[in-house]
Parts: structure tokens; C-alpha cells; sequence
């Protein structure tokens, strides 16, 4: 069964200095693995997708994301944070076994103070 | 880019009574769709799989005679809360991936807000 871990209930990060945000991810073969973003009462927004080729993935609004597989990992970063990046992001992960049904880590609320 | 449609945004019900969400598909088409649930500050969790011109799968732990999915068309798909409690007041989400296309995004609805008083 595929699962998503995201460790960090909440990450603080002041305005301008780096993001990173973690997402760990378990499957049996080979993971699609998204980040999407939610602000307050809205449904989700995608922000970058990995399916296959280069580890780094860039997005939208100057994110970016790793794919490590030896660390089965995904985290979302961003050079420079800003304070309307304040939001709730979610990583997840889908297989195209069982028509990419998608599973989402508990998520990261992400606070950038100016 | 790709489109979903949720409908209605807000709604208000009184317990007892159903009422159904409907997710639309604006500009591509979907064989499958899939309902979520979210409460407040948590995370996504999947209801079922919808499937077009076939029975949804539910996840282990949702009703599914409270919970009824339809999945009349390639671009529409419907939850209906039925005899709906306090209890399943919440945000319910739907999600589509573009027919025929391997790997591609999972595009979501702006979601609804269930309140049953």
C-alpha cells in the first residue's frame, strides 16, 4: 500500500530566507509524487509533479522539489521565502496501478513572518 | 489548464435530509474521479474511486449506502450525503485525472462545505 509521511506539523520560516518543507513517501513500484498547496477554505492548487527523468523538479511560484529515491524522499523548497507562501501544502502520492489514486500526507501548515 | 467544478460551493441541510455534491469536469474528460473528505485541519482522506458507467470503491470505513457516488458521464460525477447528521458536516473535495493520459496531474475542485444542523 502506498503511504505519505509529511514529520512536520507546521514549519516557521522568516521572510526571504529558505523553505523546506518534508514529505517521505512509501510505495511498491514506481511513485508519481505531488505537492499541492491549500489556502483557508479553498480547495487545492497544484504546485509541481514528479513523474519521471530529472530529480529536481521546479513549479509554480518559485518552488521546487527533490526526488531522492534511495531516501524515498520529496521535499518542497524554496529559495526565498515570502509571507503570502503562508499556507497549509500537501505532498502525495499516487501509482498508475488502480487509476492513480492519490494519498495525501497529514500536511504542513508553513508560516513565513515578515 | 484543466478544469474541475464543484457544486454547490456552501450548503446548509437539516439532518435528516440528502443532499448531493455534484463534480464536473469542464474541459477534458474522466473515467474515473475521486471523492475526498476533509475536516478542519487535516489532511485529505479518500472517500472512493467513482468510476464511469460502473459501481464506485469505497474506502475501508465509508458507507457506502450513506455515501452514494454517481458516475453518469465522462465529465460528471456525483456524491449524494444521504439521512445526513451533524457528523458529516465537513469539506468534501473531488479530484479527476484526464482520460487517457498516463501520469498527468490530478486536478482537484474548489471543494464544498458541508453543515447539516
Amino acid at each position: 500500500a502506498q503511504s505519505v509521511a509529511q514529520p512536520e506539523d507546521q514549519v516557521n520560516v522568516a521572510e526571504g530566507n529558505p523553505l523546506t518543507v518534508k514529505c517521505t513517501y512509501s510505495v511498491s513500484g514506481n511513485p508519481y509524487l505531488f505537492w499541492y498547496v491549500q489556502y483557508p477554505n479553498r480547495g487545492l492548487q497544484f504546485l509541481l509533479k514528479y513523474i519521471t527523468g530529472d530529480n529536481l523538479v521546479k513549479g509554480s511560484y518559485g518552488f521546487e522539489a527533490e526526488f531522492n529515491k534511495s531516501q524515498t524522499s520529496f521535499h518542497l523548497k524554496k529559495p526565498s521565502a515570502l509571507v503570502s507562501d503562508s499556507a497549509l501544502y500537501f505532498c502525495a502520492v499516487s501509482q498508475e496501478t488502480g487509476g492513480f489514486k492519490t494519498i495525501f500526507g497529514a500536511g504542513t501548515r508553513l508560516f513565513v513572518k515578515a | 489548464g484543466a478544469v474541475v467544478s464543484q457544486h454547490p460551493s456552501w450548503v446548509i441541510c437539516k439532518s435528516g435530509t440528502s443532499v448531493k455534491i455534484e463534480c464536473r469536469s469542464l474541459d477534458f474528460q474522466a473515467t474515473t474521479m475521486f471523492w475526498y473528505r476533509q475536516f478542519p485541519k487535516q489532511s485529505l482522506m479518500l472517500m472512493a474511486t467513482s468510476n464511469e458507467g460502473s459501481k464506485a470503491t469505497y474506502e475501508q470505513g465509508v458507507e457506502k449506502d450513506k455515501f452514494l457516488i454517481n458516475h453518469a458521464s465522462l465529465t460528471l460525477s456525483t456524491l449524494t450525503v444521504t439521512s445526513a447528521h451533524p457528523e458529516d458536516s465537513s469539506f468534501y473535495i473531488c479530484s479527476a485525472t484526464p482520460l487517457g493520459i498516463t501520469g498527468n496531474t490530478i486536478y482537484f475542485g474548489e471543494g464544498s462545505w458541508l453543515t447539516v444542523v
